[in-house]
């Protein structure tokens, strides 16, 4: 099973400022890694797939890059609204798809 | 597009319960995905359940479930099942259906359900 670890658990970032979030896979995943956003009392949203392609009507402020087991997505100037947590996951090698542990985006 | 889960409830350990997902509003037929179960633990983070392709041929499990839960689905009715079998503590958790985003190397859960709770209780 391939583990993916996210860091850090939490990022406190003021409105405005640059959010970079990282995902490590225990093993290669080639660019199979996607991210979800989820808001509290919602279901998780795609924002990205294939390590950097944008889901539709994900805002550009949002990016994905990275490939092998090294991963990061980055909120180039975040709004009220991206407040929240983000989950990567890898499809790479499955049965199981296997998602990291989160990392909690909050107001600093 | 929407999924809505149903069928969630508390029940005692080593009881069963069965969930429901129904899909309307695809471009496409659903019969076309494949689609998952994901569960989310009070307060943790996502965990994947069960998948079952778009002809229902390939099933697949996580070993925190195998033998215990089965996933279907009627594509005739738009819906995907997961039957719950001696259920644990462990199990509750909110549970999403998720569709599949497949097209060449490009993946996803593009659309997920709003989630059913289930509490395993004595």
């Amino acid at each position: 099973e391939i583990v993916m670890t996210q860091s850090p658990a939490t990022l406190s970032v003021s409105p405005g400022e640059r959010a970079t979030l990282s995902c490590r896979a225990s093993q290669s995943v080639s660019s199979n890694l996607a991210w979800y956003q989820q808001k509290p009392g919602q279901a998780p949203r795609l924002l990205v797939y294939s390590a950097s392609t944008r889901a539709t009507g994900i805002p550009a402020r949002f990016s994905g890059s990275g490939s092998g087991t090294d991963f990061s997505l980055t909120i180039s100037s975040l709004q009220s609204e991206d407040f929240a947590v983000y989950y990567c996951q890898q499809y790479n090698k499955w049965p199981p798809w296997t998602f990291g542990q989160g990392t909690k985006v909050e107001i600093k | 597009v929407q999924l809505v889960e149903s069928g969630g409830g508390e029940v005692q350990p080593g009881r069963s319960l069965r969930l429901s997902c129904a899909a309307s509003g695809f471009t496409f037929s659903f019969s076309s995905y494949g689609v998952h179960w994901v569960r989310q633990a009070p307060g943790k983070g996502l965990e994947w359940v069960a998948a079952i392709s778009y002809d229902a041929i390939n099933k697949y499990y996580a070993d925190s479930v195998k033998g215990r839960f089965t996933i279907s689905r009627d594509n005739s009715k738009n819906t995907l099942y997961l039957e719950m079998n001696s259920l644990r503590v462990e199990d509750t958790a909110v549970y999403y259906c998720a569709k599949e985003y497949a097209q060449g190397n490009d993946y996803g859960f593009d659309y997920w359900g709003q989630g059913t709770l289930v509490t395993v209780s004595s």
